[in-house]
């Protein structure tokens, strides 16, 4: 198994442009959400889904938009990028349910936004 | 709202010192506990997940303690070596939600 794959792992952006950050799992996880991380914050939800079909926000979710298509893929979608979106995203997926509930995550994707 | 504090923000221990790291939380209805570990530049790696019913879960070196009652968990590293160097992460999650609340972690630095 591949886990949680992310691309790009680096990305530069201007002001004003969008981008869709890819996420992928291969171990038929039903949960899958997406965080930022930045410096004296620590990781905060942005979006999450449990299942195909089915999103919901998180704490932060202005300025990005997802959907879940099938259950492997759960793209973010940044609609026109700002320099407060420069952060660490990291994508992760869990099953559902007692023991099973450990979280995977992705190595994450560096977004600087100028 | 739920909120989750790790402390100390920082520790520098010599190598094969017992450790402690804490971590607390200000509502006691989580659904469980996870302790995380972070790697500069690295995504996250699960360490221990403790369900809300658990007192403690281990694995190797680690332990992790849950007292839900009181708001506190606490992850135990037994003989540390310089490889465990790394940030430390605690988050919780809710019985009514399901996302993961985290704690700002806390950077351990183990020298030789």
């Amino acid at each position: 198994n591949a886990g949680v794959t992310q691309t790009p792992k680096f990305q530069v952006l201007k002001t004003g442009q969008s981008m869709t950050l890819q996420c992928a799992q291969d171990m038929n996880h039903e949960y899958m959400s997406w965080y930022r991380q930045d410096p004296g914050m620590g990781l905060r939800l942005i979006h999450y889904s449990v299942g195909a079909g089915i999103t919901d926000q998180g704490e932060v979710p202005n300025g990005y938009n997802v959907s879940r298509s099938t259950t492997e893929d759960f793209p973010l979608r940044l609609l026109s990028a700002a320099p407060s979106q420069t952060s660490v995203y990291f994508c992760a997926s869990r099953e559902r349910g007692g023991s099973r509930e450990t979280q995977y995550f992705g190595p994450g994707t560096r977004l600087l936004v100028l | 709202k739920q909120e989750v504090t790790q402390i100390p923000a920082a520790l520098s221990v010599p190598e094969g010192e017992n450790l402690v790291l804490n971590c607390s939380f200000t509502d006691s209805a989580i659904y469980n506990l996870q302790w995380f570990r972070q790697d500069p530049g690295k995504g996250l790696t699960s360490l221990l997940l403790i369900q809300s019913s658990q007192r403690e879960q281990t694995s190797g070196r680690l332990n992790a303690s849950l007292d839900k009652s009181s708001g506190r968990s606490t992850l135990y590293i037994a003989a540390s070596q310089p490889g465990d160097s790394a940030t430390y992460l605690c988050a919780v999650r809710h019985q009514a939600g399901t996302a993961l609340i985290f704690g700002k972690g806390t950077t351990l630095s183990v020298s030789s």
